[in-house]
């Protein structure tokens, strides 16, 4: 049963402390989604990957995160320096896309608590 | 913004009624996908709705798409209290250097035993 894992599950930093988020996508998608959940902002799509090379993260803070693919089973999310208003849920989501855009596939999420 | 919305907010019924759920969008879709999620857990796809079809059916659920209203709806017929959930409808929204899906803000289903 495939399914998309990520690490760590929760988190709870201080902050100005660096965060790693780390997903591991299902084997054989070619295509990585990061996403932030808060009650007030809903479901934000923050940047995504398709063969590991970037294809858009507007949705980014770009001084303070960053996301990389170092490699196919592996897509990392860093937030460096973390702030209180950074606290949220973050989904990692992998699926197949050619054209179009397919069914996604999502992680459990990691529960990111700044101070 | 392209950001499909849903429509009621929030819905509470009587296990064995069915449930409706509508979404709206603003911009011409490839398709349209339904999600659940449990609370605390990621999002789970439901069923996906491509722009050519105006009717799909997976177990319970029932899905319609009016692309001429940008509206779809869901249908989950004999509820019961585990379909108790917040339901994204999400689009396609085509752009020059790939696609990506973009997410509404949920309707929170309530099922009472």
């Amino acid at each position: 049963d495939a399914r998309v894992t990520q690490t760590p599950r929760h988190k709870v930093t201080e902050m100005g402390q660096e965060v790693t988020m780390r997903c591991q996508p299902i084997l054989g998608h070619n295509t990585v989604f990061w996403y932030r959940q808060t009650m007030m902002q809903g479901l934000e799509l923050l940047a995504y990957f398709r063969n590991r090379a970037p294809l858009d993260d507007s949705g980014m803070p770009k001084d303070r995160f960053s996301a990389e693919m170092p490699d196919a089973t592996l897509a990392t999310l860093k937030i460096q320096p973390s702030e209180p208003r950074d606290s949220a849920v973050y989904f990692c989501a992998s699926g197949f896309q050619g054209l179009r855009t397919d069914t996604q596939y999502f992680g459990p999420g990691t529960r990111l608590t700044v101070l | 913004s392209q950001q499909g919305e849903e429509d009621p907010q929030a819905l509470s019924i009587q296990e064995g009624e069915n449930a409706t759920m509508n979404c709206s969008y603003k911009t011409s879709i490839n398709n349209l996908q339904w999600y659940r999620q449990n609370s605390g857990r990621g999002l789970v796809h439901l069923i996906l709705i491509r722009s050519n079809e105006r009717e799909k059916h997976s177990g319970r659920l029932r899905v319609t798409l009016d692309t001429s209203k940008k509206s779809s709806s869901l249908l989950i017929t004999a509820s019961r209290a585990a379909d108790t959930a917040s339901y994204f409808c999400a689009t396609d929204f085509k752009e020059t250097s790939g696609s990506r899906l973009t997410f509404g803000e949920g309707t929170q289903l309530t099922v009472n035993p």
